[in-house]
Parts: structure tokens; sequence; C-alpha cells
């Protein structure tokens, strides 16, 4: 079961960030944090993920919460393209790394 | 290339007919999987491959069958399927389980 809670969907101006909130209050101290998103018409992509620090990469910023029951999406610059499905997830490495998709939050980029 | 295909993008079928769903990726990924999307719904997770080894079958009917004949290729033979079987079927894989997935673009699956 989806272990994840989001917004149903959230709005965005273009060119400016958005953060997309996730709580996981249940997370045990195996579970990597995981964020894929779906643009419509597409299989899933990978975005970021990670364990207890703040991870950067090209795509987003993760910021992960000092208790980790909470993290926090952050795309710096959005474009009508990050229009998508974004789902947080958790992997546990003992439940054979399985990616479980909770309902997501829609995201919609207003020009 | 980071690429994963999947054949065909449309499949109509009735509920007597065998039919199989292709997938194909040249990466050199060891796990292979297949996923199940209800339109507006999250992707489920049906079967995982490792190593061409079923590892994981989250309890799918025995109407969907997979196989993995080698480590590029993962099919899914649907042999009497029923309407509520429509959906958009994914295909993903990655390098060892435990690493980054990479999804195909699916197949839409419609069952008359």
């Amino acid at each position: 079961d989806a272990k994840t809670t989001q917004p149903n969907s959230m709005e965005s101006n273009e060119e400016e960030p958005v953060h997309l909130p996730c709580n996981h209050s249940t997370i045990s101290g195996t579970d990597y944090i995981h964020w894929y998103r779906q643009l419509p018409s597409q299989g899933p992509e990978y975005v970021i993920h990670g364990l207890t620090s703040n991870v950067n990469n090209r795509m987003a910023s993760l910021a992960i919460a000092e208790d980790r029951k909470s993290s926090t999406l952050i795309l710096h610059r959005a474009t009508l393209r990050d229009a998508a499905v974004y789902y947080c997830i958790l992997r546990d490495v003992y439940d054979g790394n399985k990616l479980v998709f909770g309902a997501g939050t829609i995201l919609r980029v207003k020009s | 290339d980071t690429e994963v295909t999947q054949t065909p993008k449309h499949l109509v079928m009735g509920m007597t007919n065998k039919k199989s769903l292709k997938c194909e990726q040249h990466m050199g990924h060891r796990a292979m999987y297949w996923y199940k999307q209800k339109a507006k719904k999250p992707p489920e997770l049906m079967f995982v491959y490792s190593y061409e080894k079923l590892s994981i079958n989250e309890s799918v009917p025995s109407r969907f069958s997979p196989e993995c004949p080698n480590s590029s290729l993962l099919n899914l033979h649907l042999h009497a399927l029923q309407p509520e079987d429509s959906a958009l079927y994914l295909c993903a894989s990655s390098q060892l389980r435990a690493d980054t997935q990479y999804f195909g673009p699916g197949t839409r699956l419609t069952v008359l």
C-alpha cells in the first residue's frame, strides 16, 4: 500500500518555483524517498530520490525534513513542460525495492 | 540510450482472443517490470523479472502470462481477458532491482 500523502492538485505560474509536499509519517529507516512524474500520454519518469540529506539534480531539488516524516520536491522554475502528475514514493530495500505509486499530485502550470 | 520501447501502441481485442504485448530495452538492464494503469489512477505493479527469472507476481490473474526470453525482451501474453482489464500497460527496466526504473510509453489495451 502507498505510504505517502500528497495534495490532489496544485497550480503554478510559469517561471516561478514550485514546492510539492509529501507526508510520510510512517517512514522506516530503510525507506528511500523517490519522486517520479508522469507527463500526459507518457510513462512515468524518474525525477529524484534521497534518504536523509537534501538532494539536487538537473531536474529538481528534494528537501527532506530532519525527522524524515515529510519531504518537498522543488522545481526551481516551472515551465509548461513540467505539467504532470508527480508521485512521491517510499521504496523499501527490504520489500523488493518495489515502486508503489500513490495517487500523486496533478501539477498545472499557467502561462 | 535510455529508451524502453513497447509494441503495439494500441491494441483492441475480444474476450476470446490471444494477444501479446512486447517490451524491449538495450540498456543492459537486468530487471524488467510490467505495470497496469487504469484511467486516472496510478500505475500498479504486476510482475518483476530479475536476471530473466520471475521474482515478483503481485497476485495477477493467470489470464496474464509474462515471459522474459532474454535480457532485452519482456512479453506479456494475454488470453481470455475481461473488459475490466482494459488499461494502459507499462513496461519498465532498471539496471538492478534497487536502481532507477525507466518506463516505456505503454500499450493502451481495450478489451471488448
